[in-house]
């Protein structure tokens, strides 16, 4: 199984762009990428996920490098509201199995 | 609206007291699985459910039990509960799409602590 690996914690300013980098030299070619995060006592939310080209949505964009070794959360402009713990998971759509890194601790300056 | 619905949010019990924590999801998805989270070690799949009457060990397996009888119900079964339990649980579910695609979307309960003594 892929396993990831992620920076374990992360401070930005307010209004700024962030990049939280993964990890996943070992991932498989059909292993999806994914993105959660986690707010204090609540169950992690999805935000993004991609397989080989990068993605974007309302609430992030996705850069996945070109040999899929490693990917990058981007955050394009941070607020206070996304101060949590970020997760990286690799996903075998074929097994069904999540494997969850232990996570990124984003801190937003004001 | 689309929910996954853990009980009980809390529960402390002592050593050997079998427990069940429910969980139902009202999104007709074919997948549920249960995740554990303890400090340090990020969240560990316990067992997934690719269907009714299909599931699987997920990497932490080892005294829990599953079952999907219905396909909203997947509950988590801890038969002798032991002080290493003690712990956060998750259930999540996520479907497949229209297309017969996954949505790729995995929606979490709000968790059920538990104190093994």
């Amino acid at each position: 199984d892929a396993k990831t690996t992620q920076p374990n914690s992360m401070e930005s300013n307010e209004e700024e762009p962030v990049h939280l980098p993964c990890n996943h030299s070992t991932i498989s070619g059909t292993d999806y990428i994914h993105w959660y995060r986690q707010l204090p006592s609540q169950g992690p939310e999805y935000v993004i996920h991609g397989l080989t080209s990068n993605v974007n949505n309302r609430m992030a964009s996705l850069a996945i490098a070109e040999d899929r070794k490693s990917s990058t959360l981007i955050l394009h402009r941070a607020t206070l509201r996304d101060a949590a713990v970020y997760y990286c998971i690799s996903h075998n759509f074929g097994n069904e199995k999540l494997t969850f890194g232990t996570g990124t601790r984003l801190t937003i300056i004001p | 609206e689309a929910q996954v619905t853990q009980n009980p949010r809390y529960l402390i019990t002592v050593t050997g007291k079998k427990l069940t924590v429910t969980c139902s999801q009202n999104m007709n998805h074919e997948y549920m699985s249960w995740y554990r989270q303890d400090p340090g070690l990020g969240l560990r799949q316990i067992y997934y459910s690719m269907n009714v009457e299909v599931t699987d060990k997920g990497d932490v397996p080892e005294g829990y039990k599953v079952s999907r009888k219905e396909k909203r119900n997947f509950p988590l079964i801890l038969e002798s509960p032991s002080p290493n339990q003690t712990s956060l649980y998750f259930c999540a579910s996520y479907g497949w799409g229209l297309a017969g695609g996954r949505s790729g979307e995995l929606f979490f309960g709000e968790g059920s602590r538990l104190t093994v003594l």
